[in-house]
């Protein structure tokens, strides 16, 4: 299957930094990608979708001035956590759908652990 | 209520059992509708589809019941390996967003 790659795996910050987060669709163009964060023991939740060329969608009580995504290229997204908080810390994981076949595959995820 | 409710388990079951998970959704407006499996600390994957007719991949079996908007899948024969979290998944198609659920934890014991 497709391939979608994250960087980094994990990360370690202190509070008030920005961290930002890689998601590269490899082998397929991706015109749409999605951000997700897992808190402990509980679902994947959306917190946006990232549309090449376009701003992204936010879903509700997700702060787009906190959590930035640029989707650039057709290959690349990327979501910043900026002023980073303890409450922060979470396994963001990101997802790109691949326009031919209509499956989404997902990254890695990155474990964001804020101080 | 939310989305896409699945009991949280966990379900301990001994190897060779046959274990079974349930799903509901609550938007009928579903089309699509997947389980996917997480392992501890992994991005989930993919594990099958479910199509309204059931579909069958080796020791697992999906099933999709639009009147009742339930969904199952079942687990013969487990294995040790197959120790995992179990998400239930719809998504509306007409924006690609997948709704998850919090998933079901299942141990295998030998």
């Amino acid at each position: 299957g497709a391939v979608v790659s994250q960087h980094p795996s994990w990360v370690i910050c202190k509070s008030g930094t920005s961290v930002k987060i890689e998601c590269r669709s490899l082998d397929f163009q991706a015109t749409t990608m999605f951000w997700y964060r897992q808190f402990p023991k509980q679902s994947l939740m959306l917190m946006a979708t990232s549309n090449e060329g376009s701003k992204a969608t936010y879903e509700q009580g997700v702060e787009k001035d906190k959590f930035l995504i640029n989707h650039a290229s057709l290959t690349l997204s990327t979501l910043t956590v900026t002023s980073a908080h303890p409450e922060d810390s979470s396994f963001y994981i990101c997802s790109a759908r691949d326009p031919v076949g209509n499956e989404q595959f997902f990254g890695p995820g990155t474990r964001l652990t804020v101080l | 209520r939310k989305e896409v409710e699945q009991d949280p388990g966990p379900f301990n079951v001994p190897e060779g059992a046959t274990v079974a998970f349930n799903c509901t959704y609550s938007n009928s407006a579903s089309q699509s509708f997947f389980w996917y499996r997480q392992d501890c600390r992994k991005e989930p994957k993919l594990l099958m589809s479910v199509y309204s007719s059931g579909n069958e991949d080796g020791r697992f079996t999906a099933q999709l019941n639009r009147a009742s908007q339930y969904i199952s899948l079942l687990i013969r024969d487990s294995k040790l390996s197959d120790s995992a979290t179990y998400l239930c998944v719809v998504s509306s198609d007409s924006n690609y967003q997948l709704i998850w659920g919090a998933g079901t934890k299942l141990i295998i014991k030998p």
